[in-house]
């Protein structure tokens, strides 16, 4: 079955840091991709998503391409913030199904 | 616009005990899914709705959970009895596409003692 892999947290960056967070998948066809945040205390929040190979999915300093050819999907931003410090949450939904999360991401990042 | 709505936001009960959270989804939304947040387990899908009926409760551990929905904008995720290992935060989401872009709710942290 499909199945979603994110490198294990937590990962301690210092402000203005570049962040790299790992997202490999395995599904057959052709899968949706998603990257998902969960400040403390709150639910999940859709963070980007691209739906093709070669997409690139961006929001609020961040950005994920949709790789194909290494069935990866990472989560870059160039330059964190405190207010970034969240869980983070890669995702897949293949041919319309539900999302399948990987374990999650925690980052802290320190002033 | 109001987001996804859950109560209670916390629950402590005792095993034995039954247990009801309740969700109000976004308005407009036809997909509601319940899901179970643990740290030994990650991320659970235990249910999901279109339209108000259930679609696949494959999710769901065990008899003692049930889950609604009576209308477009209630659904309920019941435990009885509840045991300690439910103790867990218990998160609903809405979506208009499916699975794609859902909206989660704050959740509820149950703990059962």
């Amino acid at each position: 079955g499909d199945s979603v892999t994110q490198m294990e947290g937590p990962v301690t960056l210092s402000e203005e840091a570049f962040l790299t967070i790992n997202c490999t998948y395995t599904a057959t066809g052709y899968p949706s991709l998603f990257w998902y945040v969960q400040y403390p205390g709150e639910g999940l929040q859709l963070l980007l998503k691209a739906t093709k190979a070669d997409d690139k999915g961006s929001n609020k300093g961040f950005e994920a391409t949709y790789r194909k050819e290494t069935t990866s999907f990472h989560l870059e931003k160039g330059s964190v913030q405190v207010s970034d410090s969240a869980v983070y949450f890669c995702a897949l939904s293949n041919a319309g199904n539900m999302l399948t999360f990987g374990g999650g991401t925690r980052l802290m990042v320190k002033p | 616009d109001a987001g996804v709505i859950q109560s209670p936001r916390h629950e402590v009960t005792e095993m034995g005990q039954e247990v009801t959270l309740r969700c109000k989804p976004i308005s407009g939304h036809d997909y509601l899914f319940w899901y179970r947040q643990t740290m030994m387990r990650g991320l659970e899908l235990l249910i999901y709705f279109n339209n108000n009926v259930p679609i696949d409760d494959s999710g769901m551990p065990e008899d003692r959970f049930s889950a609604k929905m009576p209308n477009a904008s209630f659904s309920t995720l019941k435990i009885q009895p509840s045991e300690p290992r439910d103790s867990a935060v218990y998160f609903c989401a809405s979506s208009s596409q499916g699975p794609y872009e859902q909206y989660f709710g704050p959740g509820t942290r149950l703990t059962v003692t």
